[in-house]
Formats: structure tokens, sequence, C-alpha cells
């Protein structure tokens, strides 16, 4: 099936341990982007790129490092997890210009 | 920071009944869109208005914008069970290379 695939779908970690979220997408799409959503607050973009090789900041980067290797993929790396990282994170990706996003089904991260 | 607001934060009807989501927002837009969000799930895109536009149809859904006054509504009429969801708007600022800012959702319960 077409869509936007992230891997893992649940995590936990232990303070300072360090992992890379992997958002994999399929329909050809320049754009993708990285958010976390927390209860109240709605989805915040930690990270996105405009293309291979690119990547740019979001409104909460700290944290947090991206890489754009390939078109397709689009990795979220945590280098020292804290507990205030404990979130569910959502890749999404679209084409250029206005248009909907798809989205992934989440990665579920707890950090203790 | 959060750019759309939605209102009210929940919202319980039966089936059969209409659901009006109202959101606001702060600043200038390209478009702004709809998704819907079931229970630990992702975003799903519903539907898009450009800041021309004024109503858009799509099935059981109705949009609105009224960028004089920064805000648009999500009508869903006829409401089923199914529809029970969380429901977010998302703009796309001038500028800011396609990203969505969220609001922090509209949560639906539709009723038997």
């Amino acid at each position: 099936n077409a869509g936007v695939t992230q891997t893992p779908k649940f995590r936990v970690l232990k303070t300072g341990q360090s992992m890379t979220l992997l958002c994999a997408q399929d329909m050809n799409h320049e754009y993708m982007y990285w958010y976390r959503q927390d209860p109240g607050m709605g989805l915040r973009l930690i990270h996105y790129s405009v293309g291979e090789g690119t990547t740019a900041k979001g409104e909460v980067p700290d944290g947090y490092n991206v890489s754009r290797l390939k078109k397709q993929n689009f990795l979220l790396g945590l280098e020292s997890a804290a507990p205030s990282q404990t979130s569910v994170y959502f890749c999404a990706s679209s084409t250029t210009g206005a248009g909907g996003y798809t989205f992934g089904s989440g990665t579920r991260l707890t950090v203790v | 920071s959060q750019q759309g607001e939605e209102d009210p934060q929940a919202l319980s009807i039966q089936e059969g009944e209409n659901a009006t989501m109202n959101c606001s927002y702060k600043t200038s837009i390209n478009n702004l869109q709809w998704y819907r969000q079931n229970s630990g799930r992702g975003l799903v895109h519903l539907i898009l208005i450009r800041s021309n536009e004024r109503e858009k149809h799509s099935g059981r859904l109705r949009v609105t914008l009224d960028t004089s006054k920064k805000s648009s509504s999500l009508l869903i009429t006829a409401s089923r069970a199914a529809d029970t969801a969380s429901y977010f708007c998302a703009t796309d600022a001038p500028g800011t290379a396609s990203k969505l800012t969220f609001g922090t959702g509209t949560r639906l319960q539709v009723t038997l």
C-alpha cells in the first residue's frame, strides 16, 4: 500500500540513550516532516525537509537531529533521550506547493 | 506556538445530528486544511480551502473560510458513529515552505 511507514511503532528508552526513528514514503514526495504530539498541545513541527539532502529546523528542534540522504527516507535521531521527549512522533510527506499531508501511523516513545 | 485554535475542545452529539467545529488563526495564510485523527492513529487529510475561497464541500463535509476574521468552520452533516475522532485545523502561511501549523483539536463523540 502506498503511503508513509514509520518504524518502530513503540519504544521505551532510558534517559541518556540514543535512537533513530525511520520514516519511509513511496509517493515520490519532495517534502517530509517530523512532528511530535503531546496531550492538549496539538502537533508541533520538529524538523522538515524540502528535498533530498536538505533539512531545516521547525518549532521545537532542540534535542533532535535529522537526515534526508535518500528522497524516500527521513530519519529522526535522539542523541541523548530525556523524559521531556516522551511523546508520539508523526512523520508526514507532501508534494511541493500547497497540498495535503500524508501521515504515518506514529511512533509512541517513552523515556524513563 | 499554535497558529490555530479550535472551538469547542470537545463536542458530543447523537448520530444523525450535524457537528460544527470552528478554527481561529493568527496570521495570513495560503490555505487552511482540516484533518481527522482516530484514537491512536495518524492524521488523515479531509479537505483544503485556499485563501481566495470562501466555501468548499466534500461529501458530508462543508468548510467555510473568513479571512477577514481569520476563522474557519467545519460542518459534518448527518453524523455517524464512525465520525468519532479528533479534528484539527492546520494553516499554511506564506513563505514557510508549506509547513503546516496545527491547532489543538476538537474531540468529537458521536453516540448512537
